[in-house]
């Protein structure tokens, strides 16, 4: 079955910087890899994602780039502020389901 | 209106009991999930329901069973609860297949002490 790598666990950046969050996949039949934002105590919430027929998706700061050849994916996030500290999770979806990476906790410092 | 409700938002009970977590969703979807949060904030998928059939049953005890009564409403029942159970249960809704992507619910935190 599918198993979703996701590097790094935590990531900590000065106000202004940019993040970076990158994953893996194994199962070659993945099309869709959404990515959620979960603040603490809260839900899951999708923020941005991709299919497999697109290289790149831009959101004004967020931006996530897929590389089939590679089966990885990114998430780059431009202009760090506070209130993007969150949990970031990755997933990819081979058929009826989502299966999550490990989660990024990233911290924004002011 | 919240999209996808869960009931109870905490839940505190002792090893041994039986209690139950309700979820509905009023966005029209067709499929809904239970996953499973743990400590180290690892989602992981429990069930899946499409039109109050089950699609998906992962490695789960025997002692997690779902309940679809229509396709607005997924419940679960455990029964015998261990402390290995605590974690946070979030429902969520899709429109058809997983590649719609996903509306979650707002947690249930299930404490066994």
């Amino acid at each position: 079955g599918e198993n979703v790598e996701q590097h790094p666990s935590t990531l900590s950046v000065q106000e202004g910087d940019s993040a970076v969050i990158k994953c893996t996949y194994s199962d070659s039949a993945s099309n869709y890899f959404p990515w959620y934002k979960q603040e603490l105590g809260k839900r899951p919430q999708l923020i941005i994602d991709i299919r497999s027929n697109v290289g790149e998706k831009k959101d004004q700061r967020i931006a996530v780039t897929l590389n089939k050849t590679a089966k990885h994916f990114s998430l780059h996030i431009t202009e760090t502020q506070p209130e993007d500290s969150a949990v970031y999770f990755c997933a990819a979806s081979p058929t009826d389901k989502l299966i999550f990476g490990t989660g990024t906790r990233l911290q924004v410092f002011p | 209106d919240t999209a996808v409700s869960q009931t109870p938002k905490y839940l505190v009970t002792q090893m041994g009991n039986d209690k139950s977590i309700k979820c509905e969703q009023n966005l029209g979807h067709d499929t809904m999930y239970w996953y499973k949060q743990d400590s180290k904030k690892f989602l992981k998928i429990m069930f899946s329901y499409n039109n109050k059939e089950l699609i998906i049953n992962e490695t789960v005890p025997n002692r997690f069973s779902p309940k679809s009564p229509d396709k607005a409403h997924l419940n679960l029942h455990i029964n015998s609860l261990e402390l290995g159970d605590s974690a946070v249960y979030f429902c969520a809704s899709s429109q058809g297949s997983a590649d719609s992507g996903y509306t979650f619910g707002s947690g249930t935190r299930l404490t066994v002490v």
